[in-house]
């Protein structure tokens, strides 16, 4: 199957840092990618559609100004968690809308915010 | 937007068929079922996905009841890797995840 490539895996930083995680399509391009959380013992939690060229459409109750979204490219999205807090600590998962109606998903990217 | 029923857990024996049911009685006729799952810390790996056909491929089963009201994701030889958190999800392809909802899935435990 398509190949995403997702990191860091995990992260730990200082409250108040801005962390940049990286997500690309490795063998196919696609103009849709997802942004997801995932706190412990739920379930997976959109955050925002990102199509490339345009602005990213945020979910309800997240905040575009803070979980900043760069779709560079047809195989590359980064999303930045600005001013990290002790509460963003999260598995930060991304999801690309790849070929034959498929999602394909990163490994995810732990973060730890201290 | 079509949202799915499932049951939390799940055990089955290793060797055995694990059977996950998945009810979605509000999906609408242009509405795929998907199935993923998810082992622990890593992201969901895609299973199979189907429209009203019954579907196979070298991971699972696909069956879609006549009325589409619900669906079961059959793993017909389970094996202790097969334990993880499965996903039935209904969506329309390729438009985008605004009714992409995964809910609380079903946590199957493959028991050896």
């Amino acid at each position: 199957g398509a190949v995403v490539s997702q990191h860091p895996s995990w992260v730990i930083c200082k409250s108040g840092t801005s962390v940049k995680i990286e997500c690309r399509s490795l063998d196919f391009q696609a103009t849709t990618m997802f942004w997801y959380r995932q706190f412990p013992k739920q379930s997976l939690m959109l955050m925002a559609t990102s199509n490339e060229g345009s602005k990213a459409t945020y979910e309800q109750g997240v905040e575009k100004d803070k979980f900043l979204i760069n779709h560079a490219s047809l195989t590359l999205s980064t999303l930045t968690v600005t001013s990290a807090h002790p509460e963003d600590s999260s598995f930060y998962i991304c999801s690309w809308e790849g070929p034959g109606e498929k999602l394909f998903f990163g490994s995810g990217t732990q973060l730890s915010v201290l | 937007d079509a949202k799915t029923t499932q049951p939390t857990s799940m055990d089955c024996a290793e060797g055995r068929a694990a059977n996950l049911p998945c009810n979605h009685s509000t999906i609408s006729g242009n509405e795929y079922v998907y199935w993923y799952r998810q082992i622990h810390s890593q992201g969901p790996q895609y299973i199979i996905h189907g429209l009203k056909n019954n579907e196979t491929n070298e991971m699972a089963s696909l069956i879609i009841t006549e009325d589409r009201k619900s669906s079961t994701l059959i793993l017909p030889h389970a094996t202790l890797r097969d334990t993880a958190v499965y996903y039935c999800i209904v969506r329309v392809g390729q438009t985008g995840a605004n009714n992409l909802f995964f809910g609380t899935g079903t946590r199957l435990t493959v028991i050896p």
